[in-house]
Parts: C-alpha cells; sequence; structure tokens
C-alpha cells in the first residue's frame, strides 16, 4: 500500500506570511493527490487537488505543486488569515484506490 | 442534499458493549469508507465498500464489521468495545469514479470504558 508522509507535522506563522506544507509518497503509480482541511470538530473538506499530468495549480490563496520523479507534491498558502489555522491531510492514490492519508499538519495562524 | 450524516454524535460504551455507528448519503455514492482518527494522529481505514453487497478491510479492521445491503447506508459495528477502540469514527463517500472528491460526515466521538 501507500506509504505518506507529511511535514512538518505542526507549523506556526505569522498572519500574512506563506505556508508551506509537503506530502511525500511512495506509489510512483498514484495520479491523483488532494488536500484536505480539517476544522476543529469537523470532518476534512476537500481544499484542492491536481493530477499527475499536471505540475501546478492554484486557487485564489492556495496552490499545490508536484514533483512526481521525487514523488511528492506541496501546499501552499500565501497571506495567511486565522481561519485558515487547521489541520491539513494529503491522500495521494491511484485513481479510484482507496485513500490512504498523511499524518496530518497542524498549522496555527497568529494575528 | 444532507450530504454524509452520522449517528450517534456522542456515545460513551462500557467494555465489552456492542453498538452500530450509522452512515448514510444521499449523493448515490457507490464508494463509502469508515476512518478512525485518534489524536495526534491522521486518519486511518477500517473497511470500505465499492459498491452494495462488496466490501472490503482496510488498515485496521480488527474489532469492526460492516455490510452495505443499500447503496445509501454503510453501518460500522463494534462487536465487543474495547478501550483501545475510544476514538473518533469519520464516514466517508464518494462516486468511486476516477477523481473524485471523497465526502465526510461530522464524525462520532465514542468513548469505551
Amino acid at each position: 500500500g501507500e506509504n505518506v508522509e507529511q511535514h512538518p507535522s505542526t507549523l506556526s506563522v505569522q498572519e500574512g506570511d506563506s505556508a508551506v506544507i509537503k506530502c511525500t509518497y511512495s506509489d510512483s503509480a498514484s495520479n491523483y493527490f488532494p488536500w484536505y482541511k480539517q476544522e476543529l470538530g469537523k470532518g476534512p473538506q476537500l481544499i484542492i487537488d491536481i493530477r499527475s499530468n499536471v505540475g501546478e495549480k492554484k486557487d485564489q490563496r492556495i496552490a499545490v505543486t508536484l514533483n512526481k520523479t521525487a514523488k511528492h507534491f506541496s501546499l501552499h498558502i500565501t497571506e495567511t488569515q486565522p481561519e485558515d489555522s487547521a489541520v491539513y491531510f494529503c491522500a495521494p492514490r491511484r485513481g479510484y484506490q482507496k485513500v490512504t492519508f498523511g499524518t496530518g499538519t497542524k498549522l496555527q495562524v497568529i494575528p | 442534499n444532507a450530504g454524509v450524516t452520522q449517528t450517534p454524535k456522542f456515545q460513551v460504551l462500557k467494555t465489552g458493549q456492542s453498538m452500530t455507528l450509522q452512515c448514510a448519503q444521499d449523493m448515490n455514492h457507490e464508494y463509502m469508507s469508515w476512518y478512525r482518527q485518534d489524536p495526534g494522529m491522521g486518519l486511518r481505514l477500517i473497511h470500505y465498500s465499492v459498491g452494495a453487497g462488496i466490501t472490503d478491510q482496510g488498515e485496521v479492521p480488527n474489532g469492526y464489521n460492516v455490510s452495505r445491503s443499500t447503496t445509501e447506508d454503510f453501518p460500522l459495528r463494534l462487536l465487543s468495545a474495547a478501550p483501545s477502540q475510544t476514538s473518533v469514527y469519520f464516514c466517508a463517500s464518494r462516486t468511486g469514479q476516477g477523481f473524485d472528491e471523497q465526502y465526510f460526515g461530522p464524525g462520532t466521538r465514542l468513548t469505551v470504558t
């Protein structure tokens, strides 16, 4: 099965700064790379995803970049705001197959 | 659309008791999964189903049973609760076709004493 690692496990940034979370995976056949955000007391929710034929995708303040050769992808959040404080999970997979989640990154944005 | 619903929200059990966590979705999704989330840890897959009548084990299936008699419902049964099963349980669903988003329920917080 897929081995997934996320770094860092915790991240504190000042409001307005940028945050970067990296996800490393083991299955070279993985072709779908989503990021989920989990707010306190809630289930995770998809915030951005990318497919293997694309190197980068951006949606307002968040972006995902993919390096298939090195088998890692990263979540970039710019101009961080207090509402970005949450736990973020990556969940790479091969298309329809079952999902393995990373161990999560707790992001704290300090006002 | 209610999305993915889970009941109950909270439950306290004594060691050895059994119970069923309910999960339902109204999006006509074929693929449904159960995860557990322990403090400071990620989500670990317990069981999943790719369609009615089909279930399979995930990473941590011991102590849990599932069945899928309809597309909408995917209950998780704890056969004989143990303190190690104290966790937050999330049900999730997706279409099961390619690059599809996974939708999560609000979770059930279970404590076993």
